[in-house]
């Protein structure tokens, strides 16, 4: 059982735009940041957000990312097929002193 | 560029050992922290454990006490030791680099290798 709530499952049609939403505690996700990584098929995962927010220089600025408290959300606007993958939330969670991942959101471009 | 390679799984029988190790090129591999990541078959990916630029390490309670991190600056390897595996070990093992600022976030990631517990 992951220490960070992911939904399972998100859908939408190409070009439209789909959240991902990260829930966890004041130990994790409220005092430390996030990040965010895609996972297509039979990969490995890729850093999309870092510090709740920031991008890499790659990735397109489609991808966002926000927290709130204790918790925080993925954006992906103009969604095209490539994007389907599963997506992780991570964070450090410091009264457990453990690294946390969520249990991940496979995304389905219909 | 960044380089990060797996190596060491293999099938090992419950109880057995196994050592994996994470090669890495492209960066100053002594500066940065790094972690164990692995995935189960059709599962999602759960941490194993890190290991900062000094002897700091931590690890998940579902491994603590049977797995070592360990790294050698010198050859710029990361090292997983594997102890008292079980059948709920078996997984892809990826290693990851942290980013500078060591905020938990992994820019970049090897191609993983599988290990199989099973009699």
């Amino acid at each position: 059982q992951s220490v960070l709530t992911q939904p399972p499952s998100v859908s939408a049609a190409p070009g439209q735009k789909v959240t991902i939403s990260c829930s966890g505690s004041r130990s994790s996700i409220g005092n430390n940041y996030v990040s965010w990584y895609q996972q297509l098929p039979g990969t490995a995962p890729k850093l999309l957000i870092y510090e709740n927010n920031k991008r890499p220089s790659e990735i397109p600025d489609r991808f966002s990312g926000s927290k709130s408290g204790t918790s925080a959300t993925l954006g992906i606007t103009g969604l095209q097929t490539g994007d389907e993958a599963d997506y992780y939330c991570v964070t450090w969670d410091s009264s457990l002193s453990v690294g946390v991942f969520g249990g991940g959101t496979k995304l389905t471009v219909l | 560029d960044v380089q990060l390679l797996e190596s060491g799984g293999g099938l090992v029988q419950p109880g057995g050992s196994l050592r994996l190790s994470c090669a890495a090129s492209g960066f100053t591999f002594s500066s940065y922290a790094l972690s164990w990541v692995r995935q189960a078959p059709g599962r999602g990916l759960e941490w194993v454990s890190a290991i900062g630029t000094g002897p700091d390490t931590s690890y998940a309670d579902s491994v603590k006490g049977r797995f070592t991190i360990s790294r050698d600056n010198s050859k710029n390897t990361l090292y997983l030791q594997m102890n008292s595996l079980r059948a709920e070990d078996t997984a892809v093992y990826y290693c990851a680099k942290e980013g500078a600022a060591r905020h938990f976030d992994f820019d970049y990631w090897g191609r993983g290798t599988l290990v199989t517990v099973s009699s």
